[in-house]
């Protein structure tokens, strides 16, 4: 059982918005930034949002995070096909002095 | 181009061990801290533990706490995990992954990543 509580699937047609919620506790989420990775089938992990609401170079604008209190949420607009892949939130966690992530949800592109 | 490769898994018995590497390129190597994370086949992603750019902070989750431990080498631009009493349920993809500067646990970048299967 994961630390962080992500929803196990979400879906989508194209164009449109979907979000994908991450609940924590206050020793993580309540006292830390959040970052969001994305999986591709068969691909490492990538990260895609970090402190919240930041976008590493190159990650399109149309994925967007925030945080209020111990939960997260990323957002994803104008959804494409290629869009779709397994989102993990994650966040350090200072009880196990280490990062902790959500269980993962599949986004699934209809 | 920052390079992460991993090598060294395999299949192993229970109780047996095994090294993992990670090489890498591209960036200067001994200014970053780095981690290690496994993913269980069709599981989530589970950090497994992490050491500071001059190894002075190290790191583990609990459940591999006495029988893992991360090192690595500033000279040769290596990480590495030796894995002792492996069990059933260290069966995983490890992922090396380097943090983003003065952020600890923001892992900006990864490795491909290599198999390590625990059965008799």
């Amino acid at each position: 059982q994961s630390v962080l509580t992500q929803p196990p699937s979400a879906s989508g047609t194209p164009g449109q918005r979907v979000t994908i919620s991450c609940s924590g506790s206050s020793s993580n989420i309540g006292s830390n930034t959040v970052n969001w990775y994305q999986q591709l089938p068969g691909t490492a992990p990538k990260l895609l949002i970090y402190r919240n609401n930041h976008r590493p170079s190159g990650v399109p604008d149309r994925f967007s995070g925030s945080k209020s209190g111990t939960s997260a949420s990323l957002a994803i607009s104008g959804l494409q096909s290629e869009d779709e892949a397994d989102y993990y939130c994650a966040a350090w966690d200072d009880s196990l002095n280490g990062p902790v992530f959500g269980g993962g949800t599949k986004l699934t592109v209809l | 181009e920052v390079q992460l490769v991993e090598s060294g898994g395999g299949l192993v018995k229970p109780g047996g061990s095994l090294r993992l590497s990670c090489a890498a390129s591209g960036f200067i190597f001994s200014s970053y801290s780095m981690n290690w994370v496994r993913q269980a086949p069709g599981k989530g992603l589970e950090w497994v533990s992490s050491i500071s750019s001059s190894s002075s902070y190290i790191y583990y989750t609990d459940a591999v706490k006495g029988r893992f431990t991360i090192s690595r080498d500033n000279a040769k631009n290596s990480l590495y995990l030796q894995m002792n009493s492996l069990r059933a349920e260290d069966t995983a993809v490890y992922y090396c992954a380097r943090d983003q500067v003065a952020a600890a646990g923001t892992s900006e970048r990864w490795g491909q990543g290599t198999l390590v299967t625990v059965s008799s």
